[in-house]
């Protein structure tokens, strides 16, 4: 089935410890991105990237690292969470940007206390 | 910069009533249209997109028709069902894709 797999699902961590949420297609997609979703402001575009080896920043950037090594993975990765991003986060791959929509995977709910 | 604008929610209507959720956009170019769908607990699933003017999108019983000269892309369906209580995204692609905020429906039995 194609699918993007995000894990975990659910995540409750502290202030200041580092995590990774991971991020699979098995579609063969060029384009991959993070967003996060939060109530009354909608979906906001952390990172995108367009290839292996080509990744960059979207609209909320800060505090997050992405890296591309593989087309099938995009883990998204928070070096020292802070409360602020408590959030519903969702990946999503596309054959080519925009004119195709995306694939989203199930996202994931982390909590940082 | 290129934008969505969709009404806000919640909109709450009665089992069999007829749907209209409102979308206009701003962008330069011609992008393509597209509605996602969220239910509760899920991602965002594609619902229907169009690619160019005056194309129809239709999908599970949802139409939205490409409308170049109002800039819209309104979500309809004749007759909604419980089963549709989600949250509808419309959404524009160009250099990217940029979604409105969202519209969460309830339908009532």
């Amino acid at each position: 089935e194609a699918q993007v797999t995000q894990n975990p699902r659910y995540l409750i961590t502290v202030t200041g410890k580092k995590l990774t949420v991971t991020c699979s297609q098995n579609m063969n997609h060029e384009y991959m991105s993070w967003y996060r979703q939060d109530p009354g402001l909608g979906l906001r575009q952390i990172y995108y990237s367009m290839n292996v080896e080509v990744t960059d920043k979207g609209d909320v950037p800060e505090g997050y690292k992405v890296s591309r090594k593989e087309k099938r993975n995009f883990p998204l990765i928070l070096e020292s969470p802070s409360p602020n991003q408590t959030s519903l986060y969702f990946c999503a791959s596309s054959p080519q940007d925009s004119e195709y929509g995306y694939t989203f995977g199930s996202g994931t709910r982390l909590t940082v206390v | 910069g290129n934008s969505v604008t969709q009404m806000e929610g919640p909109v709450t209507l009665s089992e069999e009533a007829f749907l209209t959720i409102n979308c206009t956009y701003t962008a330069t170019g011609y992008p393509s249209l597209f509605w996602y769908v969220q239910y509760p607990g899920e991602g965002l699933q594609l619902l229907l997109k169009a690619t160019k003017a005056d194309d129809k999108g239709s999908n599970k019983g949802f139409e939205a028709t490409y409308r170049k000269e109002t800039t819209s892309f309104h979500l309809e369906k004749g007759s909604v069902q419980v089963s549709d209580s989600a949250v509808y995204f419309c959404a524009l692609g160009y250099d990217k894709i940029i979604f409105g905020k969202g519209t969460r429906l309830h339908i009532l039995p």
